[in-house]
Formats: structure tokens, sequence, C-alpha cells
């Protein structure tokens, strides 16, 4: 069992609406976590990250984590079709020994 | 402020033979990691360098090797590839050594044949 579990999708939601991403995690040293975004041929872009359990908010975006039951989101408001890409959480422990341990990704399309 | 830049973008390999990446940071940062992105296993921690030194190490076999120069870029070498070893390898820079904001190249695309 992978330490971060993500649904790979696809994911197809209507543009204009809200986009609910979740992963859930085994790992209990990660003490933060990222959401990065990643095109077709491109690298991971980093969105945002939180540290320990609470949201965090960025424009459109929003991440979320509870620490007690391991489970990660991040929130898309007003989706748009550039959105559509492959989504991929992350955790790190406090000592980053082990790097990044990401999801294998959710590819989401907002349709036009 | 320019990104994360890695050479070549794609490589074709023989079963056998050796490759060498290149990273360069973006300036001012001391740390690079690198990662092996393949559709089975998704992306996965090869090593990270932080002024000149292996901080870090993922569980790959020691065919994989890097090094880190004064002025923080990066090489990672494969040595005897296998056609596993087929995947696109990415390198992520932050100023910290495993700083939460880590950004990632465009990545090196290695095919194995």
């Amino acid at each position: 069992q992978k330490e971060v579990e993500q649904d790979p999708g696809p994911l197809s939601v209507p543009e204009g609406a809200i986009v609910s991403l979740n992963c859930t995690y085994s790992n209990s040293a990660f003490q933060y976590f990222m959401w990065y975004r990643q095109y077709s041929r491109k690298g991971p872009e980093l969105l945002m990250y939180t540290y320990s359990s609470g949201n965090k908010e960025d424009g459109r975006f929003t991440a979320q984590v509870d620490k007690s039951s391991k489970y990660i989101s991040l929130f898309i408001r007003d989706s748009q079709p550039s959105d559509s890409a492959t989504y991929l959480c992350a955790g790190l422990s406090g000592g980053g020994a082990d790097g990044l341990t990401f999801g294998k990704g959710t590819h989401l399309i907002i349709q036009p | 402020k320019a990104g994360v830049t890695q050479t070549p973008r794609y490589l074709i390999k023989t079963r056998g033979q050796q490759v060498t990446l290149s990273c360069s940071p973006i300036s001012g940062h001391r740390s690079v990691s690198w990662y092996q992105q393949t559709p089975g296993q998704g992306l996965q921690f090869l090593f990270e360098y932080f002024s000149e030194t292996q901080r870090n190490k993922g569980n790959f076999p020691g065919r994989f090797s890097g090094r880190q120069f004064s002025n923080s870029r990066s090489e990672m070498n494969v040595s005897t590839l296998e056609l596993g070893d087929s995947a696109l390898y990415l390198c992520a820079s932050s100023r910290f050594s495993q700083n939460t904001e880590a950004f990632f190249g465009q990545g090196t695309r290695l095919t194995v044949v």
C-alpha cells in the first residue's frame, strides 16, 4: 500500500463547478502537505502547501488537512478549462528524510 | 527570474549504457532533489543534495548517483541502464534543505531501448 493514495480519475466536471480533490495518507510523520498541478509533458507546479491540520486559501484554491483522519483535500472554485490537469498531493515529514511522498495524481477535466 | 532548467529534455539510450542528466536550480536555491516519474509508480524520491552534500536518499539501487557543484547545479548519473529505467526524471530546487516550497523543472524524458 502506497503511503499516499489518490483516485486516478478521470474526474470530469462542467466549467464553473466546485471541484473537490482528495487524498488519504498513512504516514503519521507527515507534517507538511502539498498540492501540485501537472500539465501534460510538463513538470509539477506547486499550488500550495499547509502545515499540520487546518485550512489554507489562495485565490480560487482551498487546501484542507485533517490529520486525525489522515485526509487531505483541495477545493477549486469557479473551475476553468485551464484547470484541466493532473493534481498531485504530497506529504513531507518534519525531518524531510524521505523527500516528498506523492500520490499518483488525479486527472481532472473541466468541460467548457 | 529563471526557473529550474533541466537538460537534455529527451534522451534515448541502449540497455547497458550510462547516462548523465543535468539540473540548474533557481538562482539562490541551494537544494536540488531528484525524482523519477513513471505511470506505474508515480513520482518517487531519488536523492537530495544541499551545499554539495547528499542529505537524503530514496530507495533506489546504487546505479543511481548524483552530485552537486559549488554553483548548486546538479547532475544525476544512471549506470548500466535497464529497460525499467525509462521514465521522466525531474529535479526540484528549493532555498533550503527539504523546504516545503520545491519548484520542479520540466524534466528529462529518458527512454531505454
